[in-house]
């Protein structure tokens, strides 16, 4: 079946370390999303791409890091400089010029 | 910039009963799309509706249907027959569909719904 792949669900990093978020996709979508989920928040755009080794900034890329080599795959690193990294964290996919997002299942992030 | 508000962060619906979430948005574009997702407990994101702006016609899909109301950049949701398994957050998004424009949806805060048995 298709759709996409997000690894782990839980993940505990301990202050000062770099943690790499993993996605992957086999719907053969264009377009690859990470959003953050904080409560009373919403959804926030971290990054996107909508070419292999391409990407753009989202609303709020300080601190994160991420690739597309592959159309497949588009992980995510939180990196040291990210000051309150505890979150849920959603990766999506789309086909470019068309309607809504498939979504992975997430990652929860803990700084511990 | 665009910017999607939903204004009522809890919700509560008796099953059986029907409910309407609102949502209001501002842009300067014409041509765009409106959504919105579910997420229950399990936290995976499920696209419940959606609508074209250059359509008048109001989606529904099942027991779900929106208000769209174009020129007061409204998009509420009304959920009939209310069931347990409705009880989820609920976010409102938009995305442009301006050529050259990004396939990014922007978000609302979300509205938490509760369904009472």
């Amino acid at each position: 079946d298709g759709g996409i792949t997000q690894s782990p669900k839980y993940l505990f990093r301990k202050e000062g370390q770099n943690v790499t978020l993993s996605c992957e996709q086999n719907l053969n979508h264009d377009a690859m999303y990470w959003y953050r989920q904080d409560p009373g928040q919403g959804l926030r755009l971290i990054y996107y791409s909508q070419i292999v080794n391409d990407f753009q900034k989202g609303d709020i890329a300080e601190g994160y890091s991420v690739s597309r080599e592959k159309k497949e795959s588009f992980p995510l690193t939180v990196t040291s400089a990210q000051k309150n990294p505890t979150a849920f964290y959603l990766c999506a996919s789309s086909i470019l010029g068309v309607h809504g997002y498939t979504f992975g299942s997430g990652t929860r992030l803990t700084v511990v | 910039a665009q910017t999607v508000t939903q204004s009522q962060p809890e919700m509560s619906v008796q099953e059986a009963e029907t409910v309407t979430l609102s949502c209001t948005y501002d842009t300067s574009e014409s041509d765009y799309y409106l959504f919105w997702y579910k997420q229950p407990p399990s936290r995976q994101m499920i696209l419940v509706i959606r609508q074209e702006a250059y359509k008048q016609q109001n989606a529904t899909e099942n027991r779900f249907s929106v208000n769209f109301q174009k020129a007061a950049k409204s998009f509420s949701l009304k959920i009939s027959d209310s069931q347990l398994g409705d009880a989820a957050m609920y976010f409102c998004a938009y995305r442009s569909a301006v050529g050259g424009a990004t396939n990014k949806l922007i978000f609302g805060t979300g509205t938490l719904l509760a369904v009472q048995p």
